[in-house]
């Protein structure tokens, strides 16, 4: 089975863009969660899709959104971008929501100039 | 381990010794636990989970201790390779993920 890809795996961008992330879940996985890694602050939770669904959502601003398609897959956008939102974006699939197993891929390195 | 920013607790350990990771939660609520292992340019991979109802699990070469008394989860490697040189993360859950800030592990040869 096929794991958690991430596309772009790299990507730069400069003040004031936006950027979309994209995610596609392991086959049979329904839900899709976000997470944002920095130095500063670990692994941060940004939101879980599921069916669809935004089942839960961290703590960060609004400029952070996302989506999921029927198909399970996942995007996350930022618009506005900031210096501080330069990290690694990971995603995350698990067959159900809630307490599961969370499978990671291997992320999105995001660099804003 | 608790770590600021970039300064995370490093263990260093010889090939076959014996390893525990610590950790400490803070959502006495939490009902599930896992430990992840994150190597350098990857994803976390998941190593071992726990529920709440359970004191102690293993698997092949670890173990993980639950005590909700105090909330501290350990990870213990039995038999330490370098290729389990990476950062060590716990995580604990109600309904989302929370992450420790990880523990790195070397392992010398």
């Amino acid at each position: 089975k096929a794991g958690v890809t991430q596309t772009p795996r790299y990507l730069i961008k400069t003040r004031g863009q936006q950027v979309t992330l994209s995610c596609s879940p392991i086959s049979g996985h329904r839900s899709v969660s976000w997470y944002q890694q920095t130095p500063g602050q670990g692994l941060q939770f940004l939101f879980e899709y599921f069916s669809e669904t935004q089942r839960n959502k961290g703590n960060f601003p609004g400029r952070f959104s996302g989506r999921q398609f029927s198909n399970s897959r996942s995007e996350m956008n930022v618009s506005t971008l900031e210096l501080g939102d330069s990290a690694l974006y990971l995603c995350a699939s698990s067959t159900w929501t809630g307490a599961n197993e969370q499978f990671f891929g291997p992320g999105t390195r995001l660099t804003v100039l | 381990g608790e770590s600021v920013g970039l300064h995370l607790p490093t263990l260093s350990v010889q090939e076959g010794d014996n390893s525990i990771i610590n950790c400490a939660y803070s959502n006495s609520a939490s009902d599930y636990f896992i430990w992840y292992k994150q190597e350098s340019g990857k994803g976390p991979q998941f190593i071992i989970d726990i529920r709440s109802n359970m004191d102690k699990r293993q698997g092949q070469r670890v173990t993980v201790l639950l005590n909700k008394t105090v909330k501290h989860l350990s990870l213990q490697i039995a038999a330490t390779q370098p290729g389990d040189s990476a950062v060590y993360f716990c995580a604990e859950t109600h309904s989302t993920l929370t992450f420790g800030k990880g523990t790195m592990l070397l392992v010398s040869p």
